[in-house]
């Protein structure tokens, strides 16, 4: 079966670095996406991985590793208005995005 | 201007009603979803529709029945209500399909059945 695993719950402090880690087991792979939801709000695009390595986009940057079926979210100079949950999501060879639960990270002053 | 919009945010209703949550999205896109988010807040898709065709029903009970009258409006109508249909629906859009387009999400209708 199709498999996205990724922590349920982080805890990091302001201004610090957090890693978010991804590992995943589809059936094809078309692309990982990252997205940041608030609670009680929608899912917003973060990043986009399709091809092996780091992109940057300001204090936030994803690597991804097709081989290992890895992927991490990195969040640098942490603010309280990051606390939010994580989503991971890998679109399969139909297409279909695959949805891991979510990490929601708490941000500590 | 909203991207994606649904209506309404809340709905609250009884055992064995029938409802419906209205989706519109502004952006020009040529698909549009409908996700499930229950208390574990997996996601997980119902339905999309691609230039008013649906492409992909995953499992969903046929008392769920998406409706598109035009490709910038894709409506969930959900007969006899249950108490496991309780969650948070999701509408979303993206430009294409088979491709891997952002999925752009509205705000969510969180659905209590008494």
């Amino acid at each position: 079966g199709q498999n996205i695993d990724q922590p349920t719950e982080m805890t990091a402090t302001e201004g610090a670095i957090v890693q978010i880690n991804c590992t995943y087991q589809t059936s094809g792979f078309n692309g990982l996406f990252w997205y940041q939801q608030h609670a009680g709000e929608a899912p917003t695009f973060l990043s986009y991985n399709v091809l092996d390595g780091l992109e940057e986009k300001g204090r936030f940057s994803s690597f991804l590793s097709r081989s290992k079926g890895y992927s991490y979210l990195l969040l640098k100079e942490l603010q309280m208005k990051d606390s939010a949950s994580y989503l991971c999501a890998v679109m399969d060879s139909n297409y279909q995005l695959i949805w891991g639960a979510g990490t929601k990270l708490i941000i500590k002053p | 201007d909203t991207a994606v919009s649904q209506t309404p945010k809340y709905l609250v209703t009884q055992m064995g009603n029938d409802k419906s949550i209205k989706c519109e999205q502004n952006l020009g896109h040529d698909t549009m979803y409908w996700y499930k988010q229950d208390s574990k807040k997996f996601l997980k898709i119902m339905f999309s529709y691609n230039n008013k065709e649906l492409i992909i029903n995953e499992t969903v009970p046929n008392r769920f029945s998406p409706k598109s009258p035009d490709k910038a409006h894709l409506n969930l109508h959900i007969n006899s209500l249950e108490l496991g249909d309780s969650a948070v629906y999701f509408c979303a859009s993206s430009q294409g399909a088979g491709e891997a387009d952002t999925q752009y999400f509205g705000p969510g209708t969180r659905l209590t059945v008494l």
